[in-house]
């Protein structure tokens, strides 16, 4: 079964400093890998997804498949960036559509 | 477009009644996921439903748990006989297709008292 990891449950950074946000997976096949925010008081929303290779309010990610990642970046966080953030796969298949979810990681932006 | 409608926001329910949470996705949508949240944990697939279909309920708890998404009104998960261990918040999220993102309801979170 397919699975996802976010290692860290809490990430503090000050504004400014590059933020990285872990995300690996386990699909033995080809998933599609997205990453959504959850600002506070506010419904989860879709930030990016690794077809679209877009950025995001300055974040990116890379699929990397050989280390079956897709971590979230952005070279200088923003107070706004302070949030819930959640990596998500989905497989193809009767399944396509489904997405498994990570535990999350909340980001601390300090000023 | 007033997006993924959940109501109710809260759902306080003792132990052994009913417990009915409705959805209703945005317009052009007619795809509908329920997830569920526990404490501490994330979301976790629940069922997946197109109209008057269930597509895949891998996710739903054998028993209690039932799913409808029927040709008029909205999409209703259903919880019988609730326990303390149903609490959680409830989210339903819609897509026009199975090839898009989703657009998330601000969830249904249910107290079992």
């Amino acid at each position: 079964a397919q699975r996802v990891t976010q290692p860290e449950k809490l990430l503090s950074v000050f504004k400014g400093a590059p933020v990285e946000l872990k995300c690996n997976y386990s699909y033995s096949g080809s998933p599609e890998l997205f990453w959504y925010v959850q600002y506070s008081r506010q419904r989860l929303q879709l930030l990016l997804r690794h077809i679209s290779r877009e950025s995001i309010k300055g974040f990116t990610a890379d699929l990397n498949k050989g280390e079956t990642s897709f971590h979230l970046k952005k070279p200088f966080a923003q107070e706004e960036d302070s949030a819930m953030y959640y990596c998500a796969l989905s497989i193809g298949g009767t399944s396509y559509g489904k997405l498994t979810f990570g535990q999350g990681t909340i980001l601390t932006v300090h000023p | 477009n007033a997006g993924v409608m959940q109501n109710p926001r809260h759902l306080v329910r003792r132990r052994g009644q009913e417990a009915r949470l409705r959805c209703s996705p945005m317009k052009g949508h007619s795809h509908v996921y329920w997830y569920r949240q526990l404490p501490e944990e994330g979301l976790k697939f629940m069922v997946y439903l197109q109209k008057e279909n269930i597509i895949d309920e891998s996710g739903m708890p054998k028993e209690r748990f039932s799913a409808e998404f029927p040709k008029e009104g909205p999409s209703i998960l259903r919880i019988q006989q609730v326990v303390r261990g149903d609490s959680a918040a409830y989210f339903c999220a819609s897509s026009r297709s199975t090839g898009d993102g989703y657009t998330f309801g601000s969830g249904t979170r249910l107290t079992v008292v």
